[in-house]
């Protein structure tokens, strides 16, 4: 059975950083791009970014909403995606999503940045 | 970056009632790289089509996907209870995915 699962969400002040962790099992993890999707309150997705299996370079891709203050990370070893959130914003409140490939979604993780 | 369009905003059909859901693309999207994606309320989205037209596993045959270039279509042939939720479009063809706002399907 496949699993993904977020951890890392809670309350934040604005500015701090916090790291989101995706872990993961039941599918080849290191063949799959991993993604990440937030949904603010009452809103529709948004995709954040995502990260490319090593094969392809482990390159990651950032939405512009969100570049040059999250990035995306990996270890293969482990089948845990990461994303590390800096200088977060009262906007950045969301609930995170870690998805592999195109359609093992997890359940979310709470972020509020108050 | 790749925008998608998805119209009706809302939907406002009766079950055994037939669901058709647009979703439009600013430049032409690989049908490779198409997906739709299904969020009842209060619970994480799930995966229903990908590469334009494929089900998922465990995906009902009354949801079908269809289209080309720019302008893609999700049916539901028949609303069943459970079928009253968001739908959102995705495209992986550009390096920076996108979704479309989703549709509404609501009794």
């Amino acid at each position: 059975e496949v699993q993904v699962v977020e951890s890392g969400g809670g309350l934040v002040q604005p500015g701090r950083s916090l790291r989101l962790s995706c872990t993961t099992s039941g599918f080849s993890f290191g063949d799959y791009a991993m993604s990440w999707v937030r949904q603010a309150p009452g809103k529709g997705l948004e995709w954040v970014g995502r990260i490319t299996r090593k094969f392809y370079g482990g390159t990651a891709e950032i939405a512009a909403s969100v570049k040059g203050r999250f990035t995306i990370s990996r270890d293969d070893s482990k089948s845990i995606a990461y994303l590390q959130m800096n200088s977060l914003q009262t906007e950045d409140t969301a609930v995170y999503y870690c998805v592999g490939a195109v359609g093992y979604w997890g359940r979310g993780t709470l972020v509020t940045v108050s | 970056e790749i925008v998608l369009t998805q119209f009706p905003g809302t939907l406002s059909l009766s079950p055994g009632e037939r669901a058709t859901l647009s979703c439009r693309a600013s430049q032409s999207v690989n049908s490779k790289f198409l997906a739709w994606h299904q969020q009842r309320p209060g619970q994480a989205p799930r995966l229903l089509i990908y590469e334009t037209s494929t089900r998922a596993t465990g995906i009902p045959d009354r949801f079908s996907g269809s289209g080309s270039g720019t302008d893609f279509t999700l049916t539901i042939s028949r609303l069943e209870p459970e079928d009253f939720a968001v739908y959102y479009c995705q495209q992986y063809d550009s390096s920076l995915y996108t979704f479309g706002q989703g549709t509404k399907v609501e009794i």
